[in-house]
Parts: structure tokens; sequence; C-alpha cells
């Protein structure tokens, strides 16, 4: 069974512009959530969907935002990029909405705001 | 609120020796513990979980991790390292229904030859 997959693994973008992420879950789970990693903050958790719907949200600024398809996969959107939203950005996937716990991470996507 | 803390955030240890990373959580609920491990430019890789029954919890790699409610702390220990477990790891905590994963500030393992 593939894992979780996520596109593109490396990302360039300029501040103020706007980048989307892609998380394609392992087949048959329903839930993706999204955490960033940042040298001076850590792993925090984003946001979590779960069914096309949200269902759990971490403290970030509207900037950020994200989606799901009717297929589970799942994209996440940051508006007006700026410097310190360079990330490593992790998304991970479980059958029911876990925010996490399940354990099945990618192997993420980072992105680097110049 | 839910809380982890990593004591060291580099830890250096001798090939065949203990590998012992500290961690100590907080919670006002009965939590779910976690370990994982991270290697560089790759994602998150789960050693273990704590959820509820035996507070001994054994993980891959011969990783193991023992839940002790009295000291709020879940160390990750091996009894004898091996190069390839020179990593970044994260101890993470999750209590009810907030379900996200509080992580700390991982600890990074050197395994010297």
């Amino acid at each position: 069974k593939a894992g979780v997959t996520q596109t593109p693994r490396y990302l360039i973008k300029t501040r103020g512009q706007q980048v989307t992420l892609s998380c394609s879950p392992i087949s048959g789970h329903r839930s993706v959530s999204w955490y960033q990693q940042t040298p001076g903050q850590g792993l925090q958790f984003l946001f979590e969907y779960f069914s096309e719907t949200q269902r759990n949200k971490g403290n970030f600024p509207g900037r950020f935002s994200g989606r799901q398809f009717s297929n589970s996969r799942s994209e996440m959107n940051v508006s007006t990029l700026e410097l310190g939203d360079s990330a490593l950005y992790l998304c991970a996937s479980s059958l029911e909405p876990t925010s996490g716990r399940s354990g099945y991470f990618g192997p993420g996507t980072r992105l680097t705001v110049t | 609120a839910q809380s982890v803390t990593q004591l060291g955030s580099h830890v250096s240890v001798s090939e065949g020796a203990l590998v012992l990373l500290r961690c100590n959580y907080s919670s006002s609920v009965p939590p779910y513990l976690f370990w994982y491990v991270q290697y560089p430019n790759q994602g998150l890789q789960l050693l273990l979980k704590y959820t509820t029954g035996a507070t001994l919890v054994k993980g891959i790699n011969g990783f193991e991790a023992e839940f002790k409610k009295s000291e709020t702390s879940f160390h990750l220990t091996k009894p004898s390292a091996h190069m390839s477990d020179a990593a970044e790891y994260f101890c993470a905590v999750s209590e009810g229904s907030a379900r996200q994963l509080t992580f700390g500030s991982g600890t990074q393992l050197t395994v010297l030859p």
C-alpha cells in the first residue's frame, strides 16, 4: 500500500506570492492533517480535514487555508507569503479524524520564501 | 493545555551504548503519548505510542518507552545504539478531544563510532 505522498517536495516562492501544497493520503484514509515545522517554532498543528470538512484548526492566521476533495486528497494554501512561512509542511493521514495520532506522515514539502 | 518538554536538545552516545532520551509532558487528562523519529530531509516516522493499558511500550527498531504517570514522563530508551539511529527524535502528546499533536522541541541524537 502506497504511503502518504506530498507534492511538490521542494518549492521556492517570493514574498507576497501565494502557494498551494498537495497531500494524497494512504488509500482508504479519509482524514488529512497538516503540520508546519520551522527551526524557531518547531512542529505546529495547522488544521485537519475529514470527509471534505475542516474538523480541527490550530492557531495560524487566515492566510493559511485548506480544503479536501472527494477523493480525500487535500491541499493547503498560503496567501501573501512572508519570510517566516519558510518551513517544512508535513501532512498526516488516518482513517478517522485523529489529527495525526495515527502516525502516518508524508515526506513533507520544503517551502522557501525569498 | 498540553505541553511537552524534551530535556537535552543534543545527545551523543557511543555505538553499542544505552540510548536515553527524556520527555516530560503536561496534560489535564490522560494523554496519548508518542515518539517520532525524523531523518534528514524526511518526514516523521512513528516509533511507538502509548494510548492505554501497559505502561511499557515497545516500538520499532528496538526502542521502547515507559509511561510514568506519577513523574509525567515518557522517556525513550534503546539498550544498544546503532549508527543508523542518528536522527532527530520528537516526543508528542495528544489529549482528549483536542486530538492534535503537541510536539516537543526535539532531541538530535548523535552516535559516535
